[in-house]
Formats: C-alpha cells, structure tokens, sequence
C-alpha cells in the first residue's frame, strides 16, 4: 500500500523559504511515477505547485516558478519542496501525492494524482 | 493564462441526479479528471480519462466530455456524496501542465 506524509514547519516568516518533505512508503520513487505537490489555501481551491521523476525531470506551474524548487532524496525514499520569499498568499494545505506521464499517443501528458498524502498546513505570519 | 471554470455550488435532493460542469478555455486538453474532497481530507480520485471509474469508485459516479465542457454526474445522490468537486485537466500543450478548476460545493439538501 502506497503511503505519503508530509513533515515540515507548519510557521513561517514572510520573506523566508517554505520547506517540506514528503516520505513515501510502500513505493520507490526511483521506481517511475512523479512526485508532486499541490497546496490548498484555507477555504479554497486545489492549486498545483509543481512535480518531479527521479530522473531529475521537472515541471513547475508557471506562476510559481521562479521561487520553487522540488528535488528527490533517494537515500530516504523521500521528495522536498522548497518556497521562496514566501508571503501570507503562501499560507495553504501543502499535500504531496503521485501521478504519471504518458507518452504513449504521442502527444504528453499527466496522469491522474492517485496517492495523496494527509496534508500539512503551513501558515506564513511573523 | 489558462482556467477552467466550475459552478460554485450545486444543490440536489437524495436520489435526484447531480451534475457538475467544468469548462476548459481553448486547451489542448487529452483528458478531464475528477477529485471529490470531503472536509479536513485529501482529495479521492473518482473519475479519470473523461469517464473511467477507479476500482472502489461507485457506479453512480459518471463522466462526459464535450468539446470544451466536462461533466460529472452523480446518479442517485447519496448524503455521503456532500463535498467538493474538483476538475482537473491533463495538458498536452505543456505550458500548462496541470490545471485545475475552482471547485463545485454539492449539497445534498
């Protein structure tokens, strides 16, 4: 049974760098499959943040960017998202969760976000 | 940039049909996807590639396209079935990877 949890400080400053991690268990994440994370400010909607595979692809939402950087710690079984300059705009459910990339018609495109973790609230405030 | 557009809000009595509509602007769109999240959990896929259910999804869960509207029915609406409905599109254009709608409250009144 795949798992995903998210950890990380659940208090931030304004102007500072959001980190979390995701542990996954019950799966390699060298083993295919993206890692992805998705945030959901506080009475609001899904948002997705970015996704990465192991082999060091990645894929950003447009409007994140220039502040966000995923990454994978094999070691651990685990994938990081770091934000920064982070602003009360930031403050969100961050979750992280798995999905695919199909190639096979040609064209690319993402899977459906399968496994998802529990969610972890991160609230930017001084 | 690109959106998809959800109805805020749906309103049906148990046992009457739900649908829940999501409009993608001009997208190179392959696919819709459909999360359904109750309060204080992770969104639950119930529908993906257009109208395929995941195992352990019920019958009742249906999905359509049409041109650039998606559509989730729910036939024979269940209390259980409050919650929001998220659309979610899978890009081919690749400036928009991944894309999702604003979301759909449904009440079951």
């Amino acid at each position: 049974q795949v798992q995903l949890q998210e950890s990380g400080p659940g208090l931030v400053k304004p102007s500072e760098t959001l980190s979390l991690t995701c542990s996954v268990s019950g799966y390699s994440i060298t083993s295919g499959y993206y890692w992805g994370w998705i945030r959901q400010p506080p009475g609001k909607g899904l948002e997705w943040v970015g996704s990465m595979y192991h082999s060091g692809s990645t894929y950003y939402n447009p409007s994140l960017k220039s502040r966000v950087t995923i990454s994978l710690d094999t070691s651990k079984n685990q994938f990081s998202l770091r934000l920064r300059s982070v602003t009360a705009a930031d403050t969100a459910v961050y979750y992280c969760a798995r999905h695919s990339r199909d190639c096979s018609g040609g064209a690319c495109y993402f899977t459906p976000f399968d496994y998802w973790g529990q969610g972890t609230l991160v609230t930017v405030s001084s | 940039s690109y959106e998809l557009t959800q109805s805020p809000s749906v309103s049906v009595s148990p046992g009457q049909t739900a649908r829940i509509t999501c409009f993608a602007d001009a997208l190179p769109k392959k696919y819709a996807y459909w999360y359904q999240q109750k309060p204080g959990q992770a969104p639950v896929l119930v529908i993906y590639k257009d109208s395929e259910r995941p195992s352990g999804i019920p019958a009742r869960f249906s999905g359509s396209s049409s041109g650039t509207t998606v559509t989730l029915t729910i036939t024979g609406v269940q209390a259980e079935d409050e919650a929001d409905y998220y659309c979610q599109t899978a890009d081919t254009g690749g400036t928009y990877p991944v894309i999702f709608g604003g979301g759909t409250k449904l009440t079951v009144l």
